[in-house]
């Protein structure tokens, strides 16, 4: 079983749209908890962290589930530049990172 | 300039051939990380290190070793290359200071292994 299982997509949404994407992580004592964007043959780059409490940044709100173990990330008024394929990733005992193999989005005009 | 930078950034080398991957990092970070993405796999992790005396292998070490030269520096060693071990490779840091701990990236380098 993966650590961490996301739907690879591609999720194809006009512009403007909202689109959520969900994450589950195998191990209940994880510990930090992370959504990375990365655009095609480049590194990843932080989209942000995701605490208990949930947070949101701009058209961005990411949810932890604890109890579900699951994270999703939300995202509202679809740009064309949000075009690009979504990590999740988890962390445990600040240690190694785990990697979901990506969910792939499209935003079309 | 890149807070992380790998050399080269493309390589093209033949079956057989030992290549060096190098990372360097200015962030002051203890921790460094090596992964390698294949299409449909995600990043999977190959080495870490959390200072220079401590190496400890990933979920997919075999063929690699690496070397902890300093702080700032981790490399990436492939013995005998084979053309399974063509794919992208990526350096990371992270650290425990502060409260945040996310993982910063190289630029990756783009292997091919003929």
């Amino acid at each position: 079983r993966k650590e961490v299982e996301q739907d690879p997509g591609p999720f194809n949404v006009p512009e403007g749209a909202t689109v959520a994407f969900n994450c589950t992580y195998s191990n209940s004592a994880s510990q930090s908890f992370f959504w990375y964007r990365q655009d095609c043959r480049k590194e990843p780059k932080l989209l942000m962290s995701v605490y208990s409490s949930g947070n949101e940044d701009g058209r961005f709100t990411a949810q932890l589930n604890r109890a579900s173990q699951y994270i999703s990330l939300l995202i509202r008024d679809s740009k064309l530049s949000d075009s690009a394929t979504y990590l999740c990733v988890v962390q445990y005992n600040f240690n190694k990172f785990y990697f979901g193999s990506g969910t792939k989005l499209n935003v079309k005009p | 300039d890149a807070d992380v930078t790998q050399t080269p950034r493309n390589r093209i080398t033949k079956t057989g051939k030992r290549i060096m991957l190098e990372c360097s990092q200015t962030k002051g970070h203890d921790r460094m990380y090596w992964y390698r993405q294949d299409p449909g796999l995600g990043l999977r992790l190959i080495y870490y290190s959390f200072d220079v005396k401590d190496i400890n292998k990933g979920e997919i070490s075999d063929g690699y070793s690496v070397s902890r030269q300093a702080q700032a520096k981790f490399s990436l060693s492939l013995e005998s290359a084979i053309p399974n071990q063509t794919a992208l490779y990526f350096c990371a840091t992270s650290d425990t200071q502060g409260g945040n701990t996310e993982a910063f990236f190289g630029q990756g380098t783009r292997l091919t292994v003929v």
